[in-house]
């Protein structure tokens, strides 16, 4: 069983458009993230839910919306996509406060 | 804020040690840690650094010196399979978040 699992794996679109990143974690952990890692390998963190419940939001355009409908998922949904938007989006969850991160596989998104 | 600073690349022979040195500024400490993260791959954990000392687990070592703000990811007897790049991470000041450096890229040569 993959312990945290997000789809798609890759995701190829037009400027403009709307799409959604799913993420799901079977490791019973009450924190999600969402992170973004660009071309150059800068893992950042964008959003960070614990119990379905907002933690941090760092400074992303508000085109990216995040929805945690229980604990296990942690959604990615974002407007009107736009060329730098392109990089890869990995999903992780944890323990409250722990430091040991576990990883989804990463989701490609490429925006043309 | 928080900043970290890590080689952006490192070369080291095949059976070799490798050292990756991270030094970092940050307002509350609460522990370094490092992740792997090969191409294509996902970054996953390799160690956590509280207090100061060198924590070992297997061919991985970890060191911390919290007085210099410094800590360092030790390999020891390089395969070509830890050509990756290595992340140190600090805690964010919510705690509710890992805040990366920019990742040292690996390189093992035969």
């Amino acid at each position: 069983d993959t312990a945290v699992s997000q789809t798609p794996k890759y995701l190829v679109t037009q400027m403009g458009n709307d799409k959604s990143i799913k993420c799901e974690q079977n490791l019973g952990h009450d924190t999600m993230y969402w992170y973004k890692q660009d071309s150059k390998k800068f893992l950042k963190i964008m959003f960070s839910y614990n119990n379905k419940e907002l933690i941090i939001n760092e400074t992303v355009p508000n085109r990216f919306s995040p929805k945690s409908p229980d604990k296990a998922h942690l959604n990615l949904h974002i407007n009107s996509l736009e060329l730098g938007d392109s990089a890869v989006y990995f999903c992780a969850s944890s323990h409250p406060g722990n430091e040991k991160l576990f990883f989804g596989s990463g989701t490609q998104l490429s925006v043309l | 804020g928080q900043s970290l600073e890590q080689p952006s690349e490192v070369t080291a022979v095949e059976g070799a040690i490798v050292q990756i040195n991270c030094t970092y500024q940050t307002s509350g400490f609460y522990g370094l840690s490092w992740y792997q993260q090969h191409d294509g791959g996902a970054p996953t954990f390799l160690s956590y650094n509280a207090l100061d000392g060198l924590e070992e687990t297997g061919r991985f070592s970890s060191f911390l010196s919290r007085s210099d703000s410094y800590g360092y990811l030790l390999l020891q007897e390089l395969q070509m399979k830890d050509s990756a790049s290595y992340f140190c991470a600090l805690p964010s000041n919510s705690g509710y978040a890992l805040n990366f450096g920019k990742g040292t890229s690996l390189l093992v040569t035969p």
